[in-house]
Formats: structure tokens, C-alpha cells, sequence
């Protein structure tokens, strides 16, 4: 079964960072690029950024640059989210989802909850 | 960055009458554009892509129109399980989503 299996839900404190998984399974790990979008509560879908496992290029959002950090470890079909220096606003719901452009395949996100 | 916007933000409609989602972008994403639905708790599922094509399994009553910068989606006789938010999402230079449309059923 092709899928995208995440990380459990996260408590953490402000200034601190966060490391969410993303596990594929199904389909052959390096043939697609991983994006990850967040959702704040009651919050539109936030693009942070991509990685092709191919290469491990990557590409961020301006609005995260510097912040966030996006890797893959292609031996355990994994991709990876590191966000740092987090404030209240970044708790959202985080998601890796499966590029052809659009998104055909999500995992099942990740709650990130900031708070001291 | 592309701006993608949503209207109207809220719609309520009653089972069985037509729907008009509308996506506008800030420049043309040519025919690059995606459709969403989410429901609470659930990740966004995949509807439309290419503007127009119904992604596999979806059903025949959500259609999709549009290129450049105007786009639609349209619930051609609305079912109480499509009460959800449906977002559009541009991939024609990276990615940005609109602000979501939330559809209620009266």
C-alpha cells in the first residue's frame, strides 16, 4: 500500500526545535520529490518547502529561510522536517505530501503544539 | 510568490443544488492548478488536477474549468459528505494554496 506515514504529535517549548518524520512506503522512495505544508488551527495550507530524495536538492519558502530544514535518509525511505527558534504562531498541524505537482499522497500530520 | 484567492469564503447550500467554487491568481499559472477537499482532522484529498481532470475515484458530480488566472469547481448536486473546506493550489512556480472555501450544508 502506498503511503506517507509521519511522526507523533509534538510538545515543545518556544525557542526550542522540532524534528517530524515522514516515512513512504509502496513506491520506490527516490522516484518522487516530498513537500511539507502546515496548517495552522483554523489556518489556510502553508507551503515550507520540497526536497527531491533524487538529489537531496532542496527549496524553501521565503517565509521559513533560514528556519526550517528539510533532509532525507534514502537507506530508510524517510524525509525530514526541522523547524528551529519556534514561536506560539508554528503550532499547526505539519504534513509531508508526495510531489507530481500537485498532491496526490499525504501522511496523516503532525500536531505541533509551542507553548511554555 | 503567486497569490491565490478564494471566494466566497463561506457558502451554505442545500442537498442537491449546484455549487461555484471560485480561484483567482495573482499571475497565470497557465492550466496548473490543483483542487482539494478537507474535512476536520483529515488531511486535504486530492480532486481536480490540471484545472480540469478529476483525480481517480473522485466522483463525476465535481468538475473543474478555468486557465490563466480564473478558475472554478463546481459540485454539480451537493451530498451531505461534501460539507468540507476546498482549497485550490497553484504548481506552476512551486506552490501556494488558497485561503479555502468552506462549504455548509443548510
Amino acid at each position: 500500500q502506498v503511503q506517507l506515514a509521519q511522526s507523533g504529535a509534538e510538545v515543545t517549548e518556544p525557542g526550542a526545535s522540532v524534528k517530524v518524520s515522514c516515512k513512504a512506503s509502496g513506491y520506490a522512495f527516490a522516484t518522487y520529490s516530498i513537500h511539507w505544508v502546515r496548517q495552522a488551527p483554523g489556518q489556510r495550507l502553508e507551503w515550507m518547502g520540497w526536497i527531491n530524495p533524487d538529489n537531496d536538492n532542496t527549496k524553501y519558502s521565503v517565509k521559513f529561510q533560514g528556519r526550517v530544514t528539510i533532509s532525507r535518509d534514502t537507506s530508510a525511505s524517510t524525509a525530514y522536517m526541522e523547524l528551529s527558534n519556534l514561536r506560539s504562531e508554528d503550532t499547526a498541524v505539519y504534513y509531508c505530501a508526495r510531489d507530481s505537482g500537485f498532491l496526490p499522497l499525504w501522511g496523516q500530520g503532525t500536531l505541533v503544539t509551542v507553548s511554555s | 510568490e503567486i497569490v491565490m484567492t478564494q471566494s466566497p469564503a463561506t457558502l451554505s447550500v442545500s442537498p442537491g443544488e449546484r455549487v461555484t467554487l471560485s480561484c483567482r491568481a495573482s499571475q497565470s499559472v497557465r492550466n496548473n492548478l490543483a483542487w482539494y477537499q478537507q474535512k476536520p482532522g483529515q488531511a486535504p484529498r486530492l480532486l481536480i488536477i490540471g484545472a480540469s481532470t478529476r483525480a481517480t475515484g473522485i466522483p463525476g458530480r465535481f468538475s473543474g474549468s478555468g486557465s490563466g488566472t480564473e478558475f472554478t469547481l463546481t459540485i454539480s448536486s451537493l451530498q451531505s459528505e461534501d460539507s468540507a473546506v476546498y482549497y485550490c493550489q497553484q504548481h506552476n512556480d512551486w506552490i501556494t494554496f488558497g485561503g479555502g472555501t468552506k462549504v455548509e450544508i443548510k
